[in-house]
């Protein structure tokens, strides 16, 4: 059973701060990692993917991969009222279907 | 606009009815899922379809039944509906050129009474 974790929160974190989301998975073997975003009654939206280990960096947002550690991170900087959101971490290997975590809601307060 | 649409968008069935979700993608792509997301669960896949004419189980396929009609269209079948598959059903596609890069349908909201 392929498994992803992820806190289910809520983080808080002030407008302006860096909001930093983690997310840990069992399989050694996986090689694909995406970071999903949820509003709340709405669909989620692909926002991150990452395939090998160190940051990469989208505007606002950067994922963080450590393979050897088995987590993916999700950092959000200059965090504002819009991003708040759930934030789904989902993690595949090869070419079987990805795992998703639970999800961590994140709210970010004026 | 390109997208993936799901019909219906809220739907109430008393327990043993049957019902059809409907989803079309617009974009070409080859592979379509349908999830359902519970509350403290996240995600979980119900059956997938790798490529017209092929279906798959997922983690969760249990009273259900799926059809790719074409590469447009992938239903998800409820035979005999039970409180327990009260859940949103989210369809998702994605491009075989970047596999699992989800496109999301905007969910049908299922309540069983």
């Amino acid at each position: 059973q392929k498994e992803v974790e992820q806190n289910s929160g809520p983080l808080s974190v002030p407008e302006g701060a860096i909001a930093s989301l983690n997310c840990t998975y069992s399989d050694r073997g996986s090689q694909s990692f995406f970071w999903y975003r949820q509003y709340s009654g709405k669909s989620p939206e692909l926002i991150m993917s990452i395939y090998s280990n160190g940051d990469k960096e989208d505007g606002r947002f950067t994922a963080q991969l450590n393979k050897a550690s088995q987590y993916v991170s999700l950092l959000i900087r200059d965090s504002q009222p819009s991003d708040s959101a759930t934030y789904l971490c989902a993690v595949s290997g090869g070419s079987y279907i990805p795992t998703f975590g639970r999800g961590t809601s994140l709210i970010v307060h004026p | 606009n390109a997208g993936v649409t799901q019909t219906p968008k809220f739907q109430v069935l008393k327990t043993g009815q049957s019902m059809t979700l409907q989803c079309a993608q617009d974009m070409n792509h080859n592979s379509m899922y349908w999830y359902r997301q519970d509350p403290g669960m996240g995600l979980r896949l119900i059956y997938y379809s790798a490529s017209e004419g092929t279906t798959d189980k997922g983690e969760v396929p249990n009273g259900y039944n799926v059809s790719r009609l074409n590469k447009r269209e992938f239903s998800l079948r409820l035979e005999s509906a039970a409180p327990s598959q009260t859940s949103v059903y989210f369809c998702a596609s994605d491009p075989p050129e970047v596999t699992h890069y989800y496109t999301f349908g905007s969910g049908t909201r299922l309540t069983v009474v």
